[in-house]
């Protein structure tokens, strides 16, 4: 089976701050890994995604994840927090275990950015 | 291009009360899902459907029903609702692939009273 842990359910940073949220995933098949967001009230946007191409896979506005294969997980990084950002983060996992190709989402981290 | 649509975005319901929450996509997907999101728990899979005419059970099917008549359209039914489904319905598209991305609509925040 696959799932995903996000290491913390809440992070603050200041502005101008780097930003990082953890990701581990397990999965049995060489996964699809993605990270989406979620502004407060709003549907999810996808920030980035990971599919085999390249280990260092950069996303909209800033932010960039790795895929550490020995590690098993896609950390979600950016340089300088913005106000902007503060929302909620999902790592999510696909891999082909049913014709479903379900997502598997994890429990969310919410950002939080001081002035 | 309106992507996925979601209707209603919000709905009180009585315990035991029916609904229907309609999904529309326009990108002709053959891959569409029902999530519900609860505090601290991310999305879970309730059904999904790999094209017209199917459906299957995901994570937390009990006390739902679905079903996927036209390609683009995936409904999700609540027969008797129960105060335990109050919570916020996200309904995705996606190609299918193993790398493509699921496209999400606004959500609809359900509370059963």
């Amino acid at each position: 089976a696959q799932s995903v842990t996000q290491l913390d359910s809440h992070v603050s940073v200041s502005e101008g701050t780097p930003v990082l949220l953890r990701c581990n995933y397990s999965s049995s098949y060489s996964p699809s890994l993605f990270w989406y967001v979620q502004h407060p009230n709003k549907g999810l946007q996808l920030l980035l995604k990971y599919t085999s191409a390249a280990t260092l896979v950069k996303g909209i506005n800033g932010f960039e994840a790795e895929f550490k294969k020995s590690e098993t997980s896609f950390h979600l990084t950016k340089p300088s927090a913005h106000m902007s950002d503060a929302a909620e983060y999902f790592c999510v996992v696909r891999s082909r275990l049913n014709e479903g190709n379900m997502l598997t989402f994890g429990g969310g981290t919410r950002l939080m950015v001081k002035p | 291009n309106a992507g996925v649509t979601q209707t209603p975005k919000f709905r009180v319901l009585k315990t035991g009360q029916s609904m229907t929450l309609l999904c529309a996509q326009d990108m002709n997907h053959e891959y569409m899902y029902w999530y519900r999101q609860d505090p601290g728990m991310g999305l879970r899979l309730i059904h999904y459907s790999v094209g017209e005419g199917t459906t299957a059970k995901g994570e937390v099917p009990d006390g739902y029903n679905v079903s996927r008549l036209k390609k683009q359209n995936f409904l999700l039914g609540l027969e008797s609702a129960a105060p335990s489904q109050t919570s916020v319905y996200f309904c995705a598209s996606s190609k299918g692939g193993l790398n493509t991305e699921a496209f999400f609509g606004q959500g609809t925040r359900l509370t059963v009273v």
